[in-house]
């Protein structure tokens, strides 16, 4: 079946280490997103690809990086700038820009927490 | 720059009845308006999505929602409401205009709760 797996599904770190969130989709779409949700607040766009070996800033990039090295994934780091880390992270795909009303398709999520 | 609201944090309604989920957006140029269900600690569902052409849409497991652009709203609706329709609801934009697009805006979330 096709879809988006994000792993791991509960991740706990310590404060000061940087923790990578991996990302993997086989619907062969070019965009690819990663949103954090807190409560009461939405989803806040992090990072955003769309297309290999190029990304873009979303609204809340500071503390986080990307890469975008193979068109089926999109890792996730979590650095120790991050000021507060603890939320749930969404990674989500769609055909991108190519198909201006394409719906994005969600993983389950990870959520993080700093002990 | 664009915007959606949903207005209310929390809606309960009696299962079978009707019941509406409220957005209304804000942005330049023509918008893709969507609609996002999420069960506790899972990732967001699609639902339904206004492109263009008809302003009633009909999407998945029931819902529906009617595109007002002189409101500038997208409310969510379903005629017979069931428990198992209970969860925290997202409403989404997205406008094109100038010839670029810009990323999807999520509302805050309404949580539904459907009374037994």
């Amino acid at each position: 079946d096709g879809g988006i797996t994000q792993s791991p599904k509960y991740l706990f770190r310590k404060e000061g280490q940087n923790v990578t969130l991996s990302c993997e989709q086989n619907l062969n779409h070019d965009a690819m997103y990663w949103y954090r949700q807190d409560p009461g607040q939405g989803l806040r766009l992090i990072y955003y690809s769309q297309i290999v070996n190029d990304f873009q800033k979303g609204d809340i990039a500071e503390g986080y990086s990307v890469s975008r090295e193979k068109k089926e994934s999109f890792p996730l780091t979590v650095t120790s700038a991050q000021k507060n880390p603890t939320a749930f992270y969404l990674c989500a795909s769609s055909e991108g820009h190519r198909v201006l009303g394409g719906e994005l398709f969600f993983g389950e999520g990870s959520r993080l927490t700093v002990l | 720059a664009q915007s959606v609201a949903q207005p209310e944090d929390q809606v309960n309604v009696a299962e079978g009845n009707p019941l509406t989920v409220k957005c209304t957006y804000s942005v330049s140029g023509n918008p893709y308006l969507f609609w996002y269900v999420q069960y506790p600690n899972r990732g967001l569902q699609f639902l339904l999505k206004y492109i263009t052409g008809d302003n009633l849409v009909k999407g998945s497991y029931g819902f529906e929602a009617e595109f007002n652009k002189s409101q500038t709203s997208f409310h969510l609706k379903k005629p017979s409401a069931l428990v198992s329709d209970s969860a925290l609801y997202f409403c989404a934009v997205r406008s094109f205009s100038s010839g670029s697009a810009r990323q999807l805006t999520f509302g805050s979330g309404t949580q539904l709760t459907v009374l037994p």
